[in-house]
């Protein structure tokens, strides 16, 4: 069964505290991996898409990056405005739908 | 990228209603999916939606309880029937953008959501 894993459930930093976040997938056939961030009573507002292992994109603060088993979303110099759950999500096989994992709330204090 | 609204945004309810949510889209799209985010879980596809034919469920999900209109390829409404407390969650829709070829693949894939309707069953 496909599954989606990440970790840690809460995070809090200080702000300009880099750190990094964790998902890890099992799945057949993985077409996509895809971040998003969501902010508390709002959908979720899409930030990446990767491919391939070995793959990496970059937006603001935020890089992420992709092997055959997990991804990584990196968080440079955090500041409060990053503070949101984010989300993490699998596009795999012929199923043709978005298979998520449970998030990692980031909270980063002045 | 889309942008996507919906109506309601929120919504309170009695059990034994229904209530049906609207989603609209700046430009077409060929599918469009709904999903349920309960407190503290993860999103769950509930159904995909293509213009001009039944939507297709997922497991656990059934038409009788979330009927699915796609009347043209910018709107599409998804319906709680006889809603109890349990169905109280957020209801999000979400369109696809197959975009063009910056990819080793050959395609780019983009997902995107719309700001949700938060409904409560009392």
């Amino acid at each position: 069964e496909d599954q989606v894993t990440q970790s840690p459930e809460a995070l809090r930093l200080q702000e300009g505290e880099s750190s990094s976040l964790n998902c890890s997938y099992t799945v057949s056939g993985l077409r996509g991996l895809f971040w998003y961030r969501q902010d508390p009573g709002k959908g979720p507002e899409f930030l990446f898409t990767l491919y391939s292992a070995g793959e990496e994109k970059e937006k603001e603060r935020l890089k992420a990056t992709l092997t055959k088993k997990e991804s990584f979303l990196h968080i440079t110099a955090p500041k409060p405005e990053d503070s949101a759950t984010y989300l993490c999500a699998v596009f795999a096989g012929s199923q043709g739908n978005l298979i998520f994992g449970k998030g990692t709330k980031l909270s980063v204090k002045p | 990228s889309a942008v996507i609204s919906q109506k309601p945004s929120r919504d309170i309810c009695q059990r034994g209603t229904s209530l049906t949510i609207q989603c609209q889209v700046d430009s077409q799209v060929t599918m469009m999916f709904w999903y349920r985010q309960q407190p503290g879980q993860s999103l769950t596809l509930i159904a995909t939606a293509n213009q001009g034919s039944e939507a297709t469920y997922e497991s656990g999900f059934v038409i009788d309880k979330f009927p699915i209109s796609r009347p043209n390829l910018t709107f599409s409404t998804l319906t709680v029937s006889n809603m109890s407390p349990e169905d109280s969650s957020i209801y999000l829709c979400s369109v696809e953008d197959r975009g063009g070829f910056g990819q080793t693949s050959g395609i780019s894939y983009e997902q995107y959501f719309g700001p949700g309707t938060r409904l409560t069953v009392t």
